[in-house]
């Protein structure tokens, strides 16, 4: 099936643990985002990529590191977790058509992540 | 960034009946503009959108309205069904650096009555 799709599922891990999460986009989009959504569904974008390159990178403290090996996956490396980084954590893609034009964005399932 | 304090908005509508989801919007910029339907346990799945040229879009049950002037979005369901309850989002998407950057309002929670 084409999707967006991210593991795991589900997160649970003490704090001050390092972690990651992965996710995969087979819709052969060029641009991937992580997206955090808080216990009031809140949804706050934290990273954008474009064919590999960082393009978005809103205020996310640095213990969270993006990482693209290509431009189907996008990763979400969490250093040092706290209480508060649990939440849920979406990826998405969609396709830029050169910069200039928008689409919609394809989400993936998310990852509930519980710190305690 | 956090909504805290914030409660998610309520909308309960009889099955049958249409339903009417606002948005208000903030970035006079944004010329892009989205709904997307988030099921329990699943991500936000796309509905409909509409660009900032036009200022009505239809698609099946679903009309999207855009009123540029007062910056407000809403979201029309015929004939409501109990598979419409969700929470829907609004989102805008303005280009940044010439990349669109997606920006969600709050949500509304669409309850529907059997």
């Amino acid at each position: 099936d084409t999707a967006v799709s991210q593991t795991p599922k589900y997160l649970v891990t003490q704090m001050g643990n390092d972690k990651s999460i992965k996710c995969e986009q087979n819709l052969g989009h060029d641009t991937m985002y992580w997206y955090k959504q808080d216990s009031k569904k809140f949804l706050k974008i934290m990273f954008s990529y474009n064919n590999k390159e960082l393009i978005i990178n809103e205020t996310v403290p640095n213990r969270f590191s993006p990482k693209s090996p290509d431009k189907a996956h996008l990763n979400l490396h969490i250093n040092s977790l706290e209480l508060g980084d649990s939440a849920v954590y979406f990826c998405a893609s969609s396709q830029s058509y050169g910069r200039s034009y928008n689409s919609p964005l394809h989400f993936g399932n998310g990852t509930r992540l519980t710190v305690t | 960034g956090e909504s805290v304090g914030l409660h998610l908005p309520t909308l309960s509508v009889q099955e049958g009946d249409n339903s009417i989801i606002n948005c208000a919007y903030s970035n006079s910029a944004s010329d892009y503009f989205i709904w997307y339907k988030q099921e329990s346990g699943k991500g936000p799945q796309f509905i409909i959108d509409i660009r900032s040229n036009m200022d009505k879009r239809q698609g099946q049950r679903v009309t999207v309205l855009l009123n540029k002037t007062v910056k407000h979005l809403s979201l029309q369901i015929a004939a409501t069904q109990p598979g419409d309850s969700a929470v829907y989002f609004c989102a805008e998407g303005p280009n940044s650096g010439g990349y669109q950057k997606v920006t969600f309002g709050i949500g509304t929670k669409l309850q529907v009555i059997p």
